[in-house]
């Protein structure tokens, strides 16, 4: 069964500083990897996928995502933090036979600090 | 038009009332989802339309009842509801069910509250 783990249920960092959110995921099959991001009382929105094409995923809000396959891995990044990216983010794996169900992972809630 | 939209925002209902959630979207998607979304947690999906069809529904208590009247609708009819119902239910919509890649949008969510 496929199955998503997100690192880490906080991470709290300084505006300007590297953001890392960590995702690994176990899969027999290559799967569809999404990072999608909730801001308070709203819905989800896309940030990225990744769908066998290019290994390193540029998203929107200057986000982007590299798959590496040997640590079954798809890690969030962003150089900058800015106070609007605090957010919770979840990663989401679909398997490319499974119909379009995703499974979510538990979320990481990024904090940014002034 | 890339969104789907969802009403109403917020609704309090008690265990013996019958509400019905909608949602609607326009860019001409054949799949539609229902997620329930508890505090603090990963939505967790309830159903899945497609081509107004449902095709999965994941051992929902019947107290939940989907509708999808056309390609562009979906309702969630609610009655008998109990407290630990409370939740945010999203909706989300996609090209379909088969594409590659077919990321799902969502719509802001209805934050239900249950008496």
């Amino acid at each position: 069964a496929q199955s998503v783990t997100q690192l880490g249920s906080h991470v709290s960092v300084s505006e300007g500083a590297l953001v890392l959110l960590r995702c690994n995921y176990s899969s027999s099959v290559p799967p569809y990897l999404f990072w999608y991001v909730q801001y308070p009382n709203q819905g989800l929105q896309l940030l990225l996928k990744y769908t066998s094409a290019a290994t390193l995923v540029k998203g929107i809000n200057g986000f982007e995502a590299e798959f590496k396959k040997s640590e079954t891995s798809f890690h969030l990044t962003k150089p900058s933090a800015h106070m609007r990216d605090a957010a919770e983010y979840f990663c989401a794996v679909r398997l490319n036979n499974a119909g379009n169900m995703l499974t979510f992972g538990g979320g990481t809630r990024l904090m940014v600090k002034p | 038009d890339t969104e789907v939209t969802q009403t109403p925002k917020h609704l309090v209902m008690g265990m013996t009332n019958k509400k019905s959630l909608k949602c609607e979207q326009h860019m001409g998607h054949r799949a539609m989802y229902w997620y329930k979304q508890k505090a603090k947690k990963p939505p967790e999906l309830m159903f899945v339309y497609s081509y107004e069809k449902l095709s999965i529904n994941e051992s929902v208590p019947s107290r939940f009842s989907p509708e999808c009247p056309n390609s562009s609708l979906l309702n969630l009819h609610l009655h008998a509801l109990q407290p630990e119902d409370s939740a945010l239910y999203l909706c989300a919509s996609s090209r379909a069910t088969g594409s590659t890649g077919n990321e799902q949008f969502f719509g802001p969510g209805t934050r239900l509250t249950v008496l």
